[in-house]
């Protein structure tokens, strides 16, 4: 099975900053999500990009997809102290199945 | 829309014992997703389930893992006997079927196994 890999590991920023991180995959996907996990708490869905798509943006969260790189990067503009968390992309297994599979994460902290 | 919904939120047990988590789907998901979350690493899937057949199980340890989604909706997951090892979180997921749906989180359950 194929996995995203986010890049950097950690990420430490003031509030106010734009956050970007990078997303690496291995062969052809048919969409990739990036999702948000608080402290303690599950999986939020943030974004689901298709294979067809370049760019799309919801509310301060920017993705971009380049599948001739194999690769997708998540800007967050503005940053707030609310954006610490771990983000995680998913891109789904081959063979139909479509499990979305996550790598290891990037981990965000936003100083107030 | 209700999210999915787990219990227990946290448990904590001493190894060798049987343990089971519980989850809820959004309605009308026809595709669950068991996933252990071990600290500091990204969700791993254990276990999908179409309505309420077994897709892929190829990374549950059978030998003391078991899943069940009666109905096709509810869905149970169990360890037993627990190792150490096991201490993770268990998240379930619930999306529409088909390819370019996004999948949804509960809020999972904090397993301590000592």
């Amino acid at each position: 099975s194929q996995q995203g890999e986010e890049d950097p590991q950690a990420l430490s920023i003031q509030e106010g900053e734009n956050a970007t991180m990078n997303c690496s995959y291995k062969t052809s996907i048919n969409n990739l999500q990036w999702y948000r996990q608080n402290s303690g708490r599950g999986l939020v869905h943030l974004i689901l990009i298709r294979s067809n798509e370049r760019e799309k943006h919801s509310g301060r969260l920017r993705v971009t997809l380049d599948t001739s790189k194999k690769s997708s990067s998540l800007l967050i503009t503005a940053s707030r102290a609310a954006d610490t968390a771990s983000y995680f992309c998913a891109t789904p297994t081959s063979g139909g199945s479509y499990i979305p599979t996550f790598g290891r994460g990037t981990s965000l902290i936003v100083h107030p | 829309e209700a999210g999915v919904a787990q219990s227990p939120r946290y448990k904590i047990i001493e190894k060798r014992q049987s343990v089971a988590f519980w989850c809820n789907p959004i309605s009308g998901h026809a595709t669950l997703y068991w996933y252990q979350q071990i600290l500091g690493q990204g969700p791993k899937l254990l276990i999908q389930f179409q309505n309420n057949g077994v897709v892929d199980d190829s990374q549950l340890p059978k030998d003391r893992f078991s899943a069940e989604r009666l109905k096709g909706v509810d869905s149970t997951l169990k360890i037993q006997p627990a190792k150490l090892e096991d201490s993770a979180v268990y998240l379930c997921a619930s999306s529409l079927q088909g390819p370019n749906t996004e999948a949804f989180f509960g809020q999972g359950t904090r397993l301590t196994v000592v």
